[in-house]
């Protein structure tokens, strides 16, 4: 089945700078590729998601890169806020397979 | 407001006494799926099901029943839990799991047993 991996399992920036959190996967066949955040005491919510069809895809502070021949994804988050303070999971998975596979989590932590 | 609910948010039980989680949804949407997170383990997928009276076990099904009897509710079973089932649970829906659309997901349930 489908495997991915997530990494750093803890980052901490100062406000204003940026942060990266990347993920690779195993399943060639995968081509969704979601990131969640998940804020203390509430269930992941979805930031920003990616189609295997695309490259890249921003929305204001966020964006994310994929690589398929790498089989590689990435979140990036610029100008960061104390509120990006969270955790992030990343996820893939294939069409009418049913099954998500989450990365085990990056917490964030945003020093003001 | 469209939400996923799940409920109780907090449960404390003893090893063998039988227990229901329960989901709803009122989004109509056709998939549904149960989710359990552990430090350092992410979110494991425990069952999920495509539709009604369609259901399909995820990577940690052991110990675990569910039933898909009607569109917007996903019930979790437990018929005889263990201490290593203690654990924050979560449902999520999503308009169609086949074609891959975003999770929406409930605000948790903190299961303790003892």
């Amino acid at each position: 089945g489908e495997n991915v991996e997530q990494h750093p399992s803890t980052l901490s920036v100062q406000e204003g700078d940026s942060a990266v959190i990347k993920c690779t996967y195993s399943d060639s066949a995968s081509n969704y590729f979601p990131w969640y955040k998940q804020e203390l005491g509430k269930g992941p919510q979805l930031i920003i998601d990616i189609r295997s069809n695309v490259g890249e895809k921003k929305d204001q502070r966020i964006a994310v890169t994929l690589n398929k021949t790498a089989k590689h994804f990435s979140l990036h988050i610029t100008e960061t806020q104390p509120e990006d303070s969270a955790v992030y999971f990343c996820a893939a998975s294939k069409n009418n397979a049913g099954k998500s596979t989450f990365g085990d989590g990056t917490t964030l932590t945003v020093k003001p | 407001e469209a939400q996923v609910t799940q409920n109780p948010r907090y449960l404390i039980t003893v090893t063998g006494k039988k227990l229901t989680v329960t989901c709803s949804q009122n989004m109509n949407h056709e998939y549904m799926s149960w989710y359990r997170q552990d430090p350092g383990l992410g979110l494991r997928q425990i069952y999920y099901s495509m539709n009604v009276e369609v259901t399909d076990k995820g990577d940690v099904p052991e110990g675990y029943k569910v039933s898909r009897k009607e569109k917007r509710n996903f019930p979790l079973i437990l018929e005889s839990p263990s201490p290593n089932q203690t654990s924050l649970y979560f449902c999520a829906s999503s308009p169609s799991g086949g074609k891959n659309s975003p999770l929406h997901f409930g605000n948790g349930t903190r299961l303790t047993v003892t």
